[in-house]
């Protein structure tokens, strides 16, 4: 049983279309980080989120982290196909961090 | 920038043999960690090391050992490897200290025949 369960497992969609990827625990997080995952790499920081209810932005990826810490979700606006890849998401607590199984999006041009 | 170098993208090995995997950074970074990568199951703890010398296990350390003699490497033994251990290995590395980022490898594909 994943500590971080991550939904959909795979999501294929259309240039300019929006969507949203979950990040869902039981547990509360001292803060979680979103990575990103391309063929052939190890994963790269998007975003690290520490108080419940932050929204961070970065360009058309919006972050948000859930009121309880315990969840986040990613929305990206009007996708393209440089946005396919793994997304990961990372929860922290005690100096110890858990990843999820990850989102593989994929945004067919 | 950060940078973490694994010593081999890709690696065949045989059943039963000892297999080393190296993790080299450059940023002094005191802790380091190994994770397998396999799909559906995300992003496995292995093994991490808070400094020289100290190591802690993660989630899975069945199988295998750690050594970190020097704090810019950090080394990945299978001691004996069987065919459940072929996957991707990852390395990491971050500062001390609550909420830092990862930094990580480029991994290593083994398979094991």
């Amino acid at each position: 049983t994943q500590l971080l369960e991550q939904s959909p497992q795979f999501l294929s969609i259309q240039e300019g279309e929006n969507l949203t990827v979950y990040c869902n625990s039981s547990s509360v997080f001292s803060s979680l980080q979103w990575y990103r995952q391309e063929p052939g790499e190890g994963p790269v920081l998007l975003v690290t989120v520490v108080t419940g209810g932050e929204v961070k932005k970065l360009k058309r990826l919006t972050f948000q982290f859930g009121d309880a810490r315990k969840d986040s979700s990613l929305h990206i606006t009007a996708a393209q196909p440089g946005d396919t890849g793994l997304y990961l998401c990372a929860g922290e607590k005690n100096n110890d961090m858990r990843f999820g199984a990850g989102t593989r999006l994929t945004v067919k041009p | 920038d950060v940078k973490v170098t694994q010593s081999s993208r890709y690696l065949v090995k045989r059943t039963g043999e000892k297999v080393f995997l190296e993790c080299v950074q450059d940023m002094d970074h005191e802790n380091m960690f190994w994770y397998r990568q396999d799909p559906g199951l995300g992003l496995r703890l292995i093994y991490f090391s808070y400094d020289v010398k100290m190591k802690e296990k993660g989630d899975i350390p069945e199988g295998y050992s750690v050594s970190r003699e020097k704090k810019e490497r950090f080394s990945l033994i299978l001691e004996s490897a069987s065919t459940n251990q072929t996957s991707m290995y990852l390395c990491a590395s971050r500062v001390y200290g609550s909420n830092q980022p990862q930094h990580f490898g480029d991994g290593t594909r083994l398979s094991i025949l």
